[in-house]
């Protein structure tokens, strides 16, 4: 199986921060790599899919970036209602695995 | 747009069997997409159980295939999931997602595995 591992598992940011988080993938995903935001008591919502790609909907403050095997969540400018829990996933091969999720804060 | 609807019993006797059905509206299962069940236990991360395609092919995470059947009713617009032999560390929010890029998702159904 692909293993993804993010970091950090969380973090404590104040509005208008700029925030990073990463998902190393164990090999190769070619680019199919998706990132979700989850809050309490709410599934999954995907926010960027193929590493950059927007979803419908998604502030533009979201964005996806890859460097081989690593891959990067941006949110430029920290807004209150960002602070969730955030999963990379790879949809590459079967069977899809998720990260182990970080937790974004608001100060 | 397509919504997806989770149903079925919240609690499971250990040893017995975890149903749930998923309701597809919005939309018709037969389209080109598969169809995955996900679970989360408390405050845990996120686990793919399986998938479905309309024609009846499926793939199964291999750390639950020798107790996971997914099934397809394309006149019912649902699919199922089944998991047997469960134990308390099966107890999770389960969750159906439409495609590669789980979306959308259904709203989740706590299942309970105890006696």
């Amino acid at each position: 199986d692909i293993q993804l591992t993010q970091s950090p598992s969380s973090l404590s940011a104040s509005i208008g921060d700029k925030v990073t988080i990463t998902c190393r993938s164990s090999q190769s995903i070619s680019g199919f790599l998706n990132w979700y935001q989850e809050k309490p008591g709410k599934a999954p919502k995907v926010l960027i899919y193929a590493t950059s790609s927007l979803q419908s909907g998604v502030p533009s403050r979201f964005t996806g970036r890859a460097s081989g095997t690593l891959f990067r969540l941006t949110i430029n400018s920290l807004q209150p209602e960002d602070s969730a829990i955030y999963y990379c996933q790879q949809s590459y091969i079967t069977p899809w695995t998720f990260g182990q999720g970080t937790k974004v804060e608001i100060k | 747009q397509v919504q997806l609807q989770e149903s079925g019993p919240g609690l499971v006797k250990p040893s017995g069997t975890l149903s749930l059905t998923c309701a597809v509206s919005g939309g018709s299962i037969s389209s080109s997409n598969w169809w995955s069940w996900v679970r989360q236990p408390p405050g845990k991360g996120l686990e793919w159980i399986g998938e479905i395609y309309h024609s009846g092919s499926t793939n199964y995470n291999p750390s639950l295939k020798s107790r996971v059947t997914i099934s397809v009713d394309k006149s019912k617009n649902q699919f199922s999931l089944k998991l047997s032999s469960v134990t308390a560390a099966d107890t999770a929010v389960y969750y159906c997602a439409r495609g590669w890029r789980f979306d959308p998702w259904g709203q989740g159904t706590l299942v309970t595995v105890s006696s």
